[in-house]
């Protein structure tokens, strides 16, 4: 069985440019998670979205924004790129309910200059 | 509200000798409590996970109880080997919800 996948696994912005990112979910899986693991600062959590609807988001700006398709794959989108962004932005998706906890993909590296 | 607080690393032991981590957390309701962990250059893998006090889970010879009298949830493994050479999380979630609230992290480094 496929594990989550993330594309690209590397990618370089200027600052003030726009970031794509990708994830696949666990075939099964109709929810996706996205968090930023910034040096230092641990995990943050970014986004939830389920059945293609957002449910939750954390504490960032609106920059930060995202979709989920109907094959339940997502996209995380960075506006306006800032130094700050640079960062490991990870990708996880579980079953309704997540109760067996999350499965992570190896995330993508987006490093801003 | 939920949180959760891992000891500092990073933590350097020897090839076999007993490791713990520390973890408690904070919690508005009744949590379900995970420990994930992060090889290098890769994503995060759950490694246990306990639903309710006095549960132990268990995994590649790791260990953790949850202990609701001390908020806590540490990480025992009687001999660490150098392939455990990684970061560990701590994380509580909820059933309801699906947020989870991860600790910090603690690298751990195990030399021959």
């Amino acid at each position: 069985e496929a594990g989550v996948t993330q594309s690209p696994t590397h990618l370089i912005k200027t600052r003030g440019q726009q970031a794509t990112l990708r994830c696949s979910p666990i075939s099964g899986h109709t929810s996706v998670y996205w968090y930023q693991q910034a040096l230092g600062l641990g995990l943050q959590f970014l986004l939830w979205y389920d059945e293609g609807e957002e449910r939750n988001r954390g504490n960032f700006p609106p920059r930060f924004s995202g979709r989920q398709f109907p094959n339940y794959s997502s996209e995380l989108n960075v506006n306006a790129l800032e130094l700050e962004d640079s960062a490991l932005y990870l990708c996880a998706s579980s079953s309704k309910g997540g109760f067996d906890g999350y499965t992570f993909g190896s995330g993508t590296r987006l490093t801003v200059v | 509200g939920n949180s959760v607080t891992q000891m500092e690393g990073p933590v350097t032991l020897s090839e076999e000798a007993f490791l713990t981590i520390n973890c408690t957390y904070t919690a508005t309701g009744y949590p379900s409590l995970f420990w994930y962990v992060q090889y290098p250059g890769e994503g995060l893998q759950l490694l246990l996970k306990a639903t309710k006090a006095d549960d132990k889970g268990s995994n590649k010879g790791f260990e953790a109880t949850y202990r609701k009298e001390t908020t806590s949830f540490h990480l025992e493994k009687g001999s660490v080997q150098v392939s455990d050479s990684a970061v560990y999380f701590c994380a509580l979630s909820f059933v309801l919800g699906n947020q989870f609230y991860f600790g910090t992290g603690t690298s751990l480094t195990v030399i021959p």
